[in-house]
């Protein structure tokens, strides 16, 4: 089946720690994307790759780093610089300027 | 910078009825416009996707319309069903950001049976 994957589905971290969310996708898509996603509020972008070994910040870039070494990975790592890490985390990629295909996400809770 | 709103925040409605989810968006420049359903603790299945040179879409019981020059799209559900009871948002790709979409904050939709 094709589609997204995102994991672990819940994470726990104490604070201070960095943490890294895995998402790959097996569609063969050139672009991926990372969102967050807070209590009752909509997606903010944190980066997005249009195209391996190469990525751009989004609105909210800042405690966050990612890589794209390959095609089908996109991993996001928290930093412990990032302030305010407990979210809910979206993986998501499209071929192009088309459809945005989402990931099941990952809830993320630093204590 | 672009900004989305949509209204209401959240919506109760008896099983049947039609309704009519509002999005609104500041910068007409869009390259695209998605629709998505999301469930609780869920990620997000997309539903439709109107390009700027597009009024509208249709699937099933789902009809988008977009008004590009008022900054204004529509998300019409016919028929509504329990099933329909989820958060729908809505998120505009701008013309110069690659494919980055801005969100809006949501409609939390509850069709009561």
């Amino acid at each position: 089946d094709g589609g997204i994957t995102q994991s672990p589905k819940y994470l726990f971290r104490k604070e201070g720690q960095n943490v890294t969310l895995s998402c790959e996708q097996n569609l063969n898509h050139d672009a991926m994307y990372w969102y967050r996603q807070d209590p009752g509020q909509g997606l903010r972008l944190i980066y997005y790759s249009q195209i391996v070994n190469d990525f751009q910040k989004g609105d909210i870039a800042e405690g966050y780093s990612v890589s794209r070494e390959k095609k089908e990975s996109f991993p996001l790592t928290v930093t412990s610089a990032q302030k305010n890490p407990t979210a809910f985390y979206l993986c998501a990629s499209s071929i192009g300027t088309g459809w945005q295909y989402f990931g099941p996400g990952t809830r993320l809770t630093v204590t | 910078k672009q900004e989305v709103t949509q209204i209401p925040a959240a919506l109760s409605v008896p099983e049947g009825e039609n309704l009519v989810l509002n999005c609104s968006f500041t910068d007409s420049a869009i390259y695209n416009l998605q629709w998505f359903r999301q469930d609780p603790g869920k990620g997000l299945t997309s539903l439709l996707l109107i390009q700027s040179s597009q009024r509208e879409q249709t699937s099933g019981r789902l009809n988008a319309s977009l008004d590009k020059s008022s900054g204004r799209s529509t998300l019409y559900i016919a028929a509504s069903q329990p099933g329909d009871s989820a958060t729908y948002l809505c998120a505009v790709s701008d013309n110069n950001a690659g494919n980055m979409l801005t969100f809006g904050g949501g409609t939390r939709l509850m069709v009561k049976p």
